[in-house]
């Protein structure tokens, strides 16, 4: 099982700061087979970046992601309000698929 | 409308079986990858099964041998059959299609207790 640590665990920040998130994997990954997700209280995860990099349909370009073999990061840009939420990175590259555990972006 | 709409949660206590239904609206379940995502209480997502096109399954070991995922063409509806349902496996269960996941249903909860 490829295992997915994602830190930090909890991101306080303020609106139009950046956030830096990190994804490692226990084993190497596929660009093209990692993503990020975005899950606000109560609500279905959304998907935001797939293939590491490319932006899913409607998210804006301040999010961006980047990383190759076992270092994945998502960057937001000047965090608006709607962006404090958990975050969560994923692995669809072997038969067995993992999350990784959530980063939290909260409101310093 | 593209859409997928849970069934079937609900209370069981521990050692049942329960069968949840996810039916797809606005495209074919048989010609995608269609999953089963859960969420305990407060915790974080937790991949439970895949369908392939193809109909091949996958499982993470947490669940193999007590869960099954299939699908029926004609009603274009996912299944997840679990069996020897435990505390542990109390969840908001997803389904969700596509890889990566790019659509999502909203979920349907399953408590097992006493």
């Amino acid at each position: 099982e490829n295992v997915l640590t994602q830190s930090p665990g909890t991101l306080s920040l303020s609106p139009g700061e950046s956030a830096t998130l990190s994804c490692r994997a226990s084993q190497s990954v596929s660009s093209s087979y990692l993503a990020w997700y975005q899950q606000k209280p109560g609500q279905a995860p959304r998907l935001l970046i797939y293939g590491a990099s490319s932006r899913a349909t409607g998210i804006p370009d301040r999010f961006s992601g980047s990383g190759s073999g076992t270092h994945f990061t998502l960057t937001v840009s000047r965090l608006e309000p709607e962006d404090f939420a958990v975050y969560y990175c994923q692995q669809f590259g072997s038969s067995l698929w993992t999350f990784g555990q959530g980063t939290k972006v909260e409101i310093k | 409308e593209v859409q997928l709409v849970e069934s079937g949660g609900g209370l069981i206590q521990p050692g049942g079986s329960l069968r949840l239904s996810c039916a797809a609206s606005g495209f074919t379940v048989s010609s995608n990858y269609m999953s089963w995502v859960r969420q305990a209480p407060g915790k974080g997502l937790e991949w439970v099964s895949v369908i392939y096109s193809g109909g091949s399954t996958y499982y993470p070991d947490s669940v193999k041998g007590r869960f099954t995922i299939s699908r029926d063409i004609s009603k274009n509806t996912l299944y997840l059959q679990m069996n020897s349902l435990r505390a542990e496996d109390t969840a908001v269960y997803y389904c969700a299609s596509g890889r990566p996941f790019d659509l999502w249903g909203r979920g349907t909860l399953v408590t097992v207790s006493s």
